[in-house]
């Protein structure tokens, strides 16, 4: 069973600070994937990393991917009232026997105005 | 491009009952998934599609089934409902492989 460990589960911040946002595994994943979740709705896809090292960047949203590929951070620099929400990282792993993803337990983030 | 669609939204059953859950891929993905989301356990993957075949499944009792047509769409039957089914539950495809899964925004399920 590979898991997932995500943290923190909860950040309450003001706008305009910084924030990082863990992602830990035992596990090899053949990529991972972030995910954005507000109420009522579905995850949407962030990011997908796939290579060791890897680092990517969605306007103040920076992602890294582990070398070892087991682990992953989203830091969001200046964040605003629109980034609050579920963040969710997702472990992909894909074989023989199809794929399958394995989330963390999430991170629910709120920016204060 | 048309999303992953979900029907229906809303749902509310009673114990012992059965429902189904109905998705239709992203256009041209032959891959779909179905995930249970609670504010306990978080998501966890219920089972995999592909070309109509169940590839891999999670661990969970075999109530819980499904299947995929030859359009790729896919629907999720649960069996004798009970109280701890109640949940949100969420579909995603993709083109398989290595390639990203994409949500629908799921059918809430209740149960009373």
């Amino acid at each position: 069973t590979q898991l997932l460990e995500q943290s923190p589960q909860f950040l309450s911040i003001q706008e305009g600070e910084n924030l990082t946002v863990y992602c830990n595994s035992s596990s090899v994943f053949s990529s991972l994937q972030w995910y954005r979740q507000e109420p009522g709705e579905g995850p949407v896809l962030l990011v997908t990393v796939v290579t060791g090292g890897e680092v990517k960047k969605l306007k103040r949203l920076t992602f890294q991917f582990g070398d070892a590929r087991k682990d992953s951070s989203l830091h969001i620099t200046a964040a605003q009232p629109g980034d609050t929400g579920l963040y969710l990282c997702a472990g992909l792993f894909w074989g023989d026997a199809g794929n399958m993803l394995t989330f963390g337990g999430g991170t629910r983030l709120m920016v204060k105005p | 491009k048309a999303g992953v669609t979900q029907t229906p939204r809303y749902l509310i059953k009673t114990r012992g009952q059965q429902v189904t859950l109905s998705c239709s891929p992203i256009s041209g993905h032959r891959s779909v998934s179905w995930y249970q989301q609670t504010p306990g356990q978080g998501l966890q993957f219920l089972f995999e599609y592909f070309s109509e075949t169940q590839r891999n499944k999670g661990n969970f009792p075999g109530r819980f089934s499904g299947r995929q047509f030859s359009n790729s769409r896919s629907e999720m039957n649960v069996s004798t409902l009970e109280l701890g089914d109640s949940a949100l539950y969420l579909c995603a495809s993709s083109l398989g492989g290595e390639q990203p899964q994409h949500f629908g925004d799921g059918t809430r399920l209740s149960i009373l």
